[in-house]
């Protein structure tokens, strides 16, 4: 499977800063995803990052707050903005490669681990 | 968001126990996976299911995927101490086809 390198793996951040993490895949995928995984929960999908174009988000998640960037097959980027100590969380970049066939898993980056102060 | 049901929430078991879980969901889905997290990682997957009845094994890990296609369940035989972590069902189906996690189990194995 792709090899998904995030980056910062973890930062601590003032309150009202934003922040933006990096998701850089070694194949190109054709799907990106960004999730949160608060503290001891579970993982809930903030957007679908589509290349050349708009992210798609989830109910509950505007692109004001969290603006992502999808440049090429390869890389995206998700900013945390105006940070409150309620997005202290996992943040995780996933991706899926339906060039393989239509029904593929996905595979995860290791997280960002964000605590904001 | 929606999330699947899984259980137990955690489970704390002697070294060389079987050990299952299960989720289960109100929707009918076409694939399940199961993940498992170990701390400070992301979740690395361990089986893939595409299939209503399919059995699917990955070394002393097996999963089967529901008839009625809504549930799903993993099985880990014999367990060691490295199969602590927190494991996650999730689900795909529907028009939208996104990726559904349950709540996960907690796994702690004693020496």
């Amino acid at each position: 499977s792709a090899v998904i390198s995030q980056k910062p793996s973890r930062d601590i951040c003032q309150r009202g800063t934003s922040l933006t993490i990096q998701c850089q895949v070694d194949s190109q995928v054709t799907m990106m995803f960004w999730y949160r995984q608060q503290p001891g929960q579970s993982l809930t999908l903030i957007a679908t990052a589509n290349q050349g174009s708009e992210a798609t988000y989830e109910s509950g998640f505007v692109i004001d707050k969290f603006p992502i960037s999808r440049p090429n097959l390869t890389f995206s980027t998700l900013t945390v903005s105006n940070m409150s100590p309620e997005d202290s969380s996992i943040y995780l970049c996933s991706v899926e490669d339906l060039r393989r066939g239509g029904n593929q898993p996905q595979h995860f980056g290791d997280g960002t681990r964000l605590s904001i102060l | 968001g929606q999330q699947l049901n899984q259980s137990p929430q955690s489970m704390f078991i002697q070294e060389g126990e079987d050990v299952s879980m299960n989720c289960t969901s109100s929707s009918i889905f076409n694939t399940w996976l199961w993940y498992k997290q170990d701390p400070g990682e992301g979740p690395v997957l361990l089986i893939a299911l595409y299939k209503a009845g399919e059995l699917t094994s990955n070394g002393r890990l097996t999963a089967q995927f529901g008839i009625t296609r809504k549930d799903s369940f993993l099985n880990i035989s014999a367990s060691i101490p490295s199969d602590v972590g927190i494991y996650f069902c999730a689900g795909r189906g529907g028009a939208t086809n996104k990726l559904i996690f349950g709540t996960g189990t907690l796994l702690a194995v004693q020496p």
